[in-house]
């Protein structure tokens, strides 16, 4: 069974940083792109980032330069590192695949909360 | 970037009806375009791709249509369990930006 299951939400001060992980199964880790979803609360779907499996990069305008997206692909893991953490990053952070033809996100995470707050 | 907008916001119709969710790009995407839907309280799942594709295992009164700029998702028949929030998003090039949603509610 394909399956995302993300960790390291929590709560953080404005201007702190938070690691989240997503630890995958049940496929090709390596051969897929994977992407960081968010979701603020009461609120729409914001895409944050994307990772080939080439390990090319791409990120929202939003958090350009303050969040790094990285995978592993000999231990099947996402990473997003969030520095410098803003009330308006607060959100659920979601792990999702690419479908192979990378034309959509055929399977996602349960997600992990993320407060950013003093 | 190219701006993504869906109308409308929130609809609400009867068990059976016809309902269409339009999407519309500020600039072409040709059909570099998914359509998601999110049921209360769960994650999202994806409908459809490259505009009008249907992922296995999404029921058959769903369909999507549209290239270039304007884009439509409709169900044919809604039924009480297509109760949800649903998303367009791009995948033409980065960033891959979804519309803000449309809710569909049970009259």
């Amino acid at each position: 069974e394909v399956q995302l299951l993300e960790s390291g939400g929590g709560l953080v001060q404005p201007g702190g940083s938070l690691r989240l992980s997503c630890a995958a199964s049940g496929f090709a880790f390596n051969n897929y792109a994977m992407n960081w979803v968010r979701q603020a609360p009461g609120k729409g779907l914001e895409w944050v980032s994307a990772i080939g499996g080439s390990h090319t990069t791409n990120y929202a305008d939003s958090v350009k330069g303050r969040f790094t997206i990285s995978r592993d692909n000999t231990k099947n893991m996402l990473f997003l590192q969030m520095n410098s953490l803003r009330a308006e990053d607060t959100a659920v952070y979601y792990c999702a695949k690419d479908r192979w033809d990378q034309l959509g996100m055929d399977v996602w995470g349960q997600g992990t909360t993320v407060t950013v707050s003093s | 970037d190219i701006q993504m907008t869906q109308s409308p916001s929130s609809l609400s119709a009867s068990v059976g009806d016809r309902v269409t969710i339009t999407c519309r790009a500020s600039l072409g995407i040709s059909n570099y375009l998914a359509w998601y839907q999110q049921k209360p309280g769960k994650v999202p799942q994806l409908l459809i791709y490259t505009a009008s594709t249907l992922q296995s295992g999404v029921p058959s009164r769903f369909s999507g249509s549209g290239s270039g700029t304007d884009f439509t998702l409709t169900i044919s028949g809604l039924q009480p369990e297509d109760v949800a929030t649903y998303y367009c998003q791009k995948y033409d090039s980065a960033p891959w930006t979804f519309g803000q949603g449309t809710k569909v509610e049970i009259k």
